[in-house]
């Protein structure tokens, strides 16, 4: 069983949907990462967090750490969302700053 | 600061042969990390350093690979005898760490290897 895992894999929605996107982790964690991966490979990080909730833009990112989950938001979707999300983790162990992913939810906005 | 750039970007290679990946992390970034990921999966850890020490190694890391932080700054990622298994993104990744963990981590774009 992954560490971590994510859903819906793919999720095809019309522009101006709210998206959701969900992320469970079965360990202890110290940080749990929002990231964005486009075609071509690159990778930004979208958001950081280890408690309660962040949100940068139409992006909300919330986690509950004692569920051991966190989900991923988008207010009124638009095309240029469409990407890769992936989240992953850093452990509980100190200065053990490895990430460990998920395998990604794919994102289409359809205009 | 132009940001984590790898180079080169896209590497088609021969089985059996032997390529050099090269990482420069963003300027000051005492740590810098390698990942591999395959289509459709997430990234998988390789290794990561601290400065110019190597902290940790994962399994996925056979004798056949070998990466290097000699002054502490960029880093490069050789695979020997390349097998068609290796083919894949190789990303790198810095960021800089006082000690606590949850760094923002900043990724490359990536170089990708076709081993045919």
């Amino acid at each position: 069983k992954n560490e971590v895992e994510q859903s819906p894999q793919n999720l095809t929605a019309q522009e101006g949907e709210f998206i959701t996107i969900n992320c469970s982790y079965s360990v202890g964690i110290s940080a749990l990462h929002w990231l964005q991966q486009h075609p071509g490979g690159g990778i930004v990080s979208l958001f950081m967090l280890s408690s309660g909730k962040k949100k940068h833009g139409r992006l909300i990112a919330t986690i509950n750490i004692q569920e051991k989950h966190s989900s991923l938001h988008i207010t009124a979707s638009h095309p240029r969302d469409s990407a890769v999300y992936i989240c992953a983790f850093t452990s509980a162990y100190f200065g053990n700053e490895k990430l460990t992913f998920g395998t990604g939810t794919r994102l289409t906005i359809i205009p | 600061d132009t940001g984590v750039s790898q180079d080169p970007r896209h590497k088609i290679t021969k089985r059996g042969q032997n390529v050099t990946f090269r990482c420069d992390p963003i300027s000051e970034h005492n740590r810098l990390y390698w990942y591999r990921q395959t289509l459709g999966q997430g990234p998988e850890f390789l290794t990561y350093f601290q400065n110019e020490a190597q902290l940790e190694k994962s399994r996925l890391l056979s004798d056949r690979f070998s990466a290097e932080r000699p002054k502490g700054s960029f880093s490069t990622l050789e695979i020997q005898r390349t097998e068609q298994g290796d083919s894949a993104m190789y990303l790198c990744a810095s960021s800089f760490t006082t000690g606590h963990t949850g760094n923002t981590i900043y990724f490359g774009e990536g170089s990708w290897l076709t081993v045919v």
